[in-house]
């Protein structure tokens, strides 16, 4: 298995445009997290599908952020418009158990470094 | 808001010596703990998931302990080597949620001098 795959693996962009991070789980992975790496905040999760459903939203942090997962295989992170503090890295992870049913443990992908000047 | 801490924030060691961080995390409603490792310019990787009160874990020189009733975690790493620098992150399975949202500490990072 190739793992989490998101891409792009950098992306530098100027305030105001659109940034689309995307995400590839693990084939059979039925759980999708979004994480935010900062050294202010550490790692915060964003987001969170189970079974290509948003469970939980709240950490996304305001109206110009918004993620889907049309199917199991794929999801989206959209910032528009982007803001200089949203330069931080990315990072998808996903997991094989939903819920509290299992151990969750989570395989991150490669992460999405982005830099909005 | 759930809190998971972790302490101390970085730790600078020689090759050989032996060290140990904790994390701390509430202790009600407690589902389960894990450990990740996280090297620079890599993305994070699990190393223990821990759910009963008292577990201990071993990988390698690498071992982690748990109470859940006084909410804390220790990990441990024997005979430090310069490959284990890293930054070593707790993360807490909340019970009550029902949604497998795992909280992830601030993280230790470690330093092994050769």
């Amino acid at each position: 298995d190739a793992g989490v795959i998101q891409s792009p693996r950098h992306e530098v962009t100027e305030m105001g445009q659109e940034v689309t991070l995307r995400c590839k789980p693990i084939s059979g992975h039925n759980s999708l997290f979004w994480y935010r790496q900062t050294m202010m905040r550490g790692l915060e999760l964003l987001i969170y599908f189970n079974n290509n459903v948003p469970i939980d939203d709240s950490g996304m942090p305001e109206d110009r952020f918004s993620a889907k997962m049309p199917n199991a295989s794929f999801s989206t992170l959209k910032i528009q418009p982007s803001e200089p503090r949203d330069s931080a890295v990315y990072f998808c992870a996903s997991s094989s158990r939903q819920g509290l049913s299992g151990a969750n443990v989570l395989t991150f992908g490669a992460g999405s470094r982005l830099t909005v000047l | 808001i759930l809190n998971v801490e972790q302490s101390p924030q970085s730790l600078h060691v020689q090759e050989g010596d032996s060290t140990n961080f904790t994390c701390s995390f509430p202790s009600s409603n407690f589902y389960a703990l894990h450990w990740y490792r996280w090297e620079t310019a890599k993305s994070p990787e699990a190393l223990f998931v821990m759910t009963l009160n008292g577990d201990e874990k071993k990988k390698g020189r690498i071992s982690a302990t748990l109470n859940t009733k006084e909410g804390y975690s220790y990990l441990y790493i024997k005979g430090s080597q310069p490959e284990d620098s890293a930054t070593y992150l707790c993360a807490f399975l909340d019970g009550s949620s029902n949604t497998g949202k795992l909280i992830f500490g601030q993280g230790t990072t470690l330093q092994v001098k050769p």
